[in-house]
């Protein structure tokens, strides 16, 4: 079964405003995280990762946070723009496989 | 630098056909991936290949479901018998080398939606 869930179903948020997107996962043996956007009819897209002996990436008005001690995970988008809205899915992947475990999924709508 | 590219886009099939989906990876990329996925859900993990080997098919039903990655051509996903459960978007994913690393990341492509009518 999937180890990686999300809190959140449906986030809205204002047009400028920071989101924050949560994520939880279950096995502690994972030691990769990726953060994907996925439009409507249109595959995942890659937009930031973080190894598990970090805490913190940033990237281009992006900012994942990894707190290994609750297995929580986050993806924090500065400035929200309408272009952002879309589903966010944290995967897993399990040290040694080349296999990416995701969640369900959050669908972020941005409102002007 | 052209993405993972899958065709087709779309593909409508009746109950008892087959469905064949190809995927070329990203170029250099030699680990092919894939997922497939159901309306409102995530991605599920269905099989991982490279060139002429499948090395992780734990995701992969275990009947009418085959892939291969041969040395030349695409990685085809092919799906006998098709039943309307089949109905899904199917994912080509590819990375360059095994074990997944910032730099060394799977990149998904636009996926091949399946309709099993």
């Amino acid at each position: 079964g999937e180890s990686v869930g999300l809190h959140l179903p449906t986030l809205s948020v204002q047009e400028g405003d920071n989101s924050i997107i949560n994520c939880a996962y279950s096995n502690s043996a994972s030691d990769y995280f990726i953060w994907y956007k996925q439009e409507s009819g249109k595959g995942p897209q890659f937009i930031i990762d973080i190894r598990s002996n970090m805490d913190k990436r940033q990237g281009q008005r992006v900012t994942v946070l990894l707190n290994k001690t609750v297995k929580h995970l986050s993806l924090q988008i500065a400035a929200t723009q309408p272009g952002d809205s879309a589903v966010y899915f944290c995967a897993e992947n399990l040290g040694g496989y080349n296999k990416l475990i995701f969640g369900a999924g959050t669908r972020l709508a941005v409102h002007p | 630098n052209a993405g993972v590219m899958q065709n087709p886009r779309h593909l409508v099939r009746r109950r008892g056909q087959e469905a064949r989906l190809r995927c070329s990876p990203m170029k250099g990329h030699s680990h092919v991936y894939w997922y497939r996925q159901l309306p409102e859900e995530g991605l599920k993990f269905m099989v991982y290949l490279q060139k002429e080997n499948i090395i992780d098919e734990s995701g992969m039903p275990k009947e009418r479901f085959s892939a291969e990655f041969p040395k030349e051509g695409p990685s085809i996903l092919r799906i006998q018998q098709v039943v309307r459960g089949d109905s899904a978007a199917y994912f080509c994913a590819s990375s360059p080398t095994r074990g997944l690393d910032s730099g060394n990341t799977i990149y998904f492509g636009e996926g091949s939606w399946l309709t099993v009518v």
